[in-house]
């Protein structure tokens, strides 16, 4: 059974950094798969934040690319966000994924329970 | 990028109901499509992938269908645990996209 648990700050300052770790359980990273980071503002709908495939490469969001640095170990079976400069407007419960390659680029099939960052000061 | 647009943004259905939810896509996506179901205070469910495939373990009264730049959600004898908000996903690009969700709530 295939398990994601994030871990971080629940709250950030503003200007500061957010950064979010996600780690996966009952199954191997270096298998391959995609790994995401989709966040949810509150009261708001979903919207992907960016993705990892098990090789390193990385995939934004496009407003988010210059602040968004997403990383690996598969050594310890864990992926990482770090967001820069947040601002209110971060605020949001991050949830991390595995995303499934199926002949389109991938879609999520198991997802964590998700972490609630609030940006404030 | 490309754009989700899901209809109704909400809908009020009773149980045992037909209830038929649209994504539309701003390009063709041909059937990259996903939906998930999300209840209060939980993760989102994977239901349907392919645009008409069904998840391991998710009920038959569901169903998708659509290719190109319209999809469907179909869920046939709406039950009690089926009131939840549900999305549709992209996965045509690796910029996936997601809908604004459907709210199905008690009429």
């Amino acid at each position: 059974q295939v398990q994601l648990q994030e871990s971080g700050p629940g709250l950030v300052k503003p200007s500061e950094t957010l950064s979010l770790t996600c780690v996966v359980s009952g199954y191997s990273m270096r298998r391959g798969d995609y790994w995401g980071w989709i966040r949810q503002p509150p009261g708001k709908g979903l919207e992907w934040v960016g993705s990892i495939y098990y090789s390193g490469t990385t995939y934004y969001r496009p407003s988010l690319e210059s602040r968004l640095t997403m990383s690996l170990d598969t050594s310890k079976n864990q992926f990482s966000l770090n967001l820069n400069s947040v601002t209110a407007a971060d605020t949001a419960a991050y949830y991390c994924a595995r995303g499934i390659k199926d002949g389109g680029p991938y879609y999520f099939d198991y997802w964590g329970q998700g972490i609630l960052v609030t940006v404030s000061s | 990028d490309i754009q989700m647009t899901q209809s109704p943004s909400a809908l009020s259905a009773s149980v045992g109901d037909r209830v038929t939810i649209t994504c539309r896509a701003s390009h063709l996506i041909s059937n990259w499509l996903a939906w998930y179901q999300q209840k209060p205070g939980e993760a989102p469910k994977l239901l349907i992938y392919q645009a008409s495939t069904l998840q391991s373990g998710v009920p038959s009264r569901f169903s998708g269908s659509g290719s190109g730049t319209e999809f469907t959600l179909t869920i046939n004898g709406l039950q009690p645990d089926d009131f939840a908000t549900y999305y549709c996903q992209q996965y045509n690009s690796y910029s996936v996209t997601f809908g604004h969700g459907t709210k199905v709530q008690v009429k």
